[in-house]
């Protein structure tokens, strides 16, 4: 399993956009880089995943680094309601596959 | 929308009884999963199912541990033996996989305290 590191947490105020990195620098070529999320006393939350290109969805933009050794979650104008624990998890091209969690960020809304 | 379901949403136990986690993943889903997550801890995978079998497990899955899909609905975790150490809020998931895009759809959870 490709190994991830992300800050323990970062905070930022509503309506700002938020930018949450992870470095996976032993990521293999054909793993996806999936983003979950999981909001206080809740089950994790599928965010947005990607692979080479910039991928954008109703949640987040997931901007990936050409050589794909990091990537960066971007939450264009967050809300309370975004406030959660962010976990990226690289994942094989090879149908249902186990999620590997890390520690993820825990990401603070200020109102 | 449709989603994942669990019961109960809290199970209090003795230690050394037997539980059983009930969960009604996403109906045209074909792959179920088991998380666990101890207070303050990472997510942690326990099983995945396919096909009315076990396709990965992980090391905690040991033999206390079974899952089964007794009828088109429910997918269930049972313990056989609670442990102190079991307490923790157990994740059941369901996907539809496709290429490329095997999301995982998480249910609310179960709190199991072992007393």
């Amino acid at each position: 399993d490709a190994k991830t590191t992300q800050p323990n947490s970062m905070e930022s105020n509503e309506e700002e956009p938020v930018h949450l990195p992870c470095n996976h620098s032993t990521i293999s070529g054909t793993d996806y880089i999936h983003w979950y999320r999981q909001l206080p006393s809740q089950g994790p939350e599928y965010v947005i995943h990607g692979l080479t290109s910039n991928v954008n969805n109703r949640m987040a933009s997931l901007a990936i680094a050409e050589d794909r050794k990091s990537s960066t979650l971007i939450l264009h104008r967050a809300t309370l309601r975004d406030a959660a624990v962010y976990y990226c998890i690289p994942g094989e091209d090879q149908g249902a596959q186990k999620l590997v969690f890390g520690q993820g960020t825990r990401l603070t809304i200020n109102p | 929308e449709p989603e994942v379901t669990q019961t109960p949403s809290h199970q209090v136990t003795q230690m050394g009884q037997e539980v059983i986690l009930r969960c009604v993943p996403i109906s045209n889903h074909l792959y179920f999963y088991w998380y666990r997550q101890i207070l303050g801890q990472k997510v942690e995978f326990l099983v995945s199912f396919y096909n009315n079998e076990i396709s990965e497990k992980s090391e905690i899955f040991d033999d206390q541990f079974s899952v089964e899909r007794p009828d088109g609905s429910n997918f269930t975790l049972k313990i056989r033996s609670t442990k102190l150490e079991d307490s923790a809020m157990y994740f059941c998931a369901s996907s539809e996989p496709r290429r490329h895009t095997d999301t995982q759809y998480f249910g609310p959870g179960t709190r199991l305290t072992v007393l």
